[in-house]
């Protein structure tokens, strides 16, 4: 079945950085373009990232734009988000999700998410 | 990439039907039929249950339906049940970006 993991979540301190990772198996991933999305604890979803089936093109929420970098490996199925200086307002689950087809990615609803990865950013 | 609005809350008794409404502009709702919706129940991940403002994912049940007018989407849960109480969040695109509301929390009583 259609299935995502994310892993690479933990507790780092303000400033430094991580890299999240989303396994995807069940489907052709080199087919579809992939998103992050955040939710901070007891609140709502806020998007974070696209990335285009094939890596050429990128999207960014304003709040993360030059700090995170969204990338993927095709060859192993896997999509990345790579995260510096993180603050504490980057605290959150973070949840990759996939493009539904027939539609340019970034217009597409999202049809399949994974369980999240907990990113907290404390001192 | 302001967030599109959302009442907090909503609640129905067994039987009814509610509506929860997603209110964009025209950058956003009121130009692009590109409207989802996602349910989300506590602990877990989102599920998306329309898509293009009025499609209903294979497994969805027919009682959840989506509608636009505007700048303001729609979904509509008709024949309240248990298993609908959860969070629910609108999505749309805006140009080169796309935004959720901040979600709905609908009770059944």
């Amino acid at each position: 079945q259609v299935q995502l993991v994310e892993s690479g979540g933990g507790v780092v301190q303000p400033g430094t950085s991580l890299r999240l990772s989303c396994a995807a198996s069940g489907f052709t991933f080199s087919s579809y373009g992939m998103h992050w999305v955040r939710q901070a604890p007891g609140k709502g979803l806020e998007w974070v990232a696209l990335l285009s089936y094939d890596g050429s093109n990128t999207y960014y929420a304003d709040s993360v734009k030059g700090r995170f970098t969204i990338s993927r490996d095709n060859s192993k199925s896997t999509l990345y988000l790579q995260m510096n200086s993180l603050r504490a307002e980057d605290t959150a689950v973070y949840y990759c999700a996939k493009v539904r087809g027939g539609v340019t990615a970034i217009k597409a609803a999202f049809d399949v998410w994974g369980q999240g990865t907990m990113v907290t950013v404390s001192s | 990439q302001s967030a599109l609005t959302q009442p907090a809350s909503v609640s129905g008794s067994p039987g009814q039907s509610i509506t929860i409404s997603c209110t964009g502009t025209i950058s956003d709702i009121g130009s692009y039929n590109y409207v989802s919706w996602y349910q989300q129940h506590p602990g877990k991940a989102p599920k998306l249950m329309i898509f293009e403002v009025s499609n209903r994912p294979s497994g969805v049940p027919d009682r959840f339906s989506g509608s636009k007018s505007g700048n303001t989407a729609s979904l509509t849960i008709s024949g309240l049940q248990a298993e609908d109480e959860a969070d629910y969040y609108c999505n749309s695109y805006t140009t080169s970006s796309t935004v959720f509301g901040g979600g709905t929390k609908l009770t059944v009583l």
